[in-house]
């Protein structure tokens, strides 16, 4: 059974940085390209970014709000994916989602609080 | 970036009923080299993560009811509930993964 279960998220200040993490099981994490996506409270769906499977050359892509700021990794010996969000803004504030692919499988989420 | 537009923003359906949600790309989503659209729907019931329901515009995700169906090409996609049940209440997104970033639909709210 794929599971993915998100920690790391908590309230910081504005300008502050935070990390989180998704640790998988149940499918071969290392062939995966993995995608984070976030929803602010009460609002839809937003794609953050995406790493590939280090055979696929392990780069990583990001949506424009972000870019510059946030980056993605991944440690497939941990089975773990990461997202590394710097200078945060209040409009970050939202649940953050680790996604196998584009959406096969979705965590529960960790929520992110950035808030003076 | 692609812009997904979805219609309506919100629909009321009875029981039993047909749901009908439409979802609009400002691109063609669809790859000519294997004439597959990359397009897909997702269910989000409160307080839950979203679910795949529909891939490649018209493909069951496993487990899904057969009562969901995705149909489309191009640039203009659906996707029905045929007969709508009380455990379909839920946010229905549609996405674009045919280039990055990946889009998502606004979201349309049904409800009973």
């Amino acid at each position: 059974e794929v599971q993915l279960v998100e920690s790391g998220g908590g309230l910081v200040k504005p300008g502050g940085s935070l990390r989180l993490s998704c640790a998988a099981s149940g499918f071969t994490f290392s062939n995966a390209w993995m995608t984070w996506v976030r929803q602010a409270p009460g609002k839809g769906l937003e794609w953050v970014g995406r790493i590939k499977s280090k055979t696929d050359g392990g780069t990583t892509d990001f949506a424009a709000p972000v870019k510059g700021r946030f980056t993605i990794s991944r440690d497939d010996s941990k089975n773990t994916l990461y997202l590394q969000m710097n200078s945060l803004k209040t409009e970050d504030t939202a649940v953050y989602y680790c996604t196998v692919g584009d959406g096969d499988y979705w965590g529960q989420g960790t929520l992110v609080t950035v808030s003076s | 970036d692609i812009v997904m537009t979805q219609s309506p923003d919100s629909l009321a359906v009875s029981l039993g009923e047909r749901a009908t949600i439409n979802c609009k790309s400002s691109q063609s989503v669809l790859y000519s080299s294997n004439n597959k659209n990359y397009l897909g729907w997702y269910q989000q019931k409160p307080g839950q993560p979203p679910k795949l329901l529909i891939y490649g515009a018209s493909t069951r995700y496993s487990g899904v009811p057969d009562r969901f169906s995705g149909s489309g090409s191009g640039t203009d996609f659906t996707l029905t509930i045929s007969s709508l049940q009380a455990e379909d209440v839920a946010v229905y997104y549609c996405q674009q993964y045919y280039s990055t970033p990946r889009t998502f639909g606004q979201g349309t709210k049904v409800e009973i």
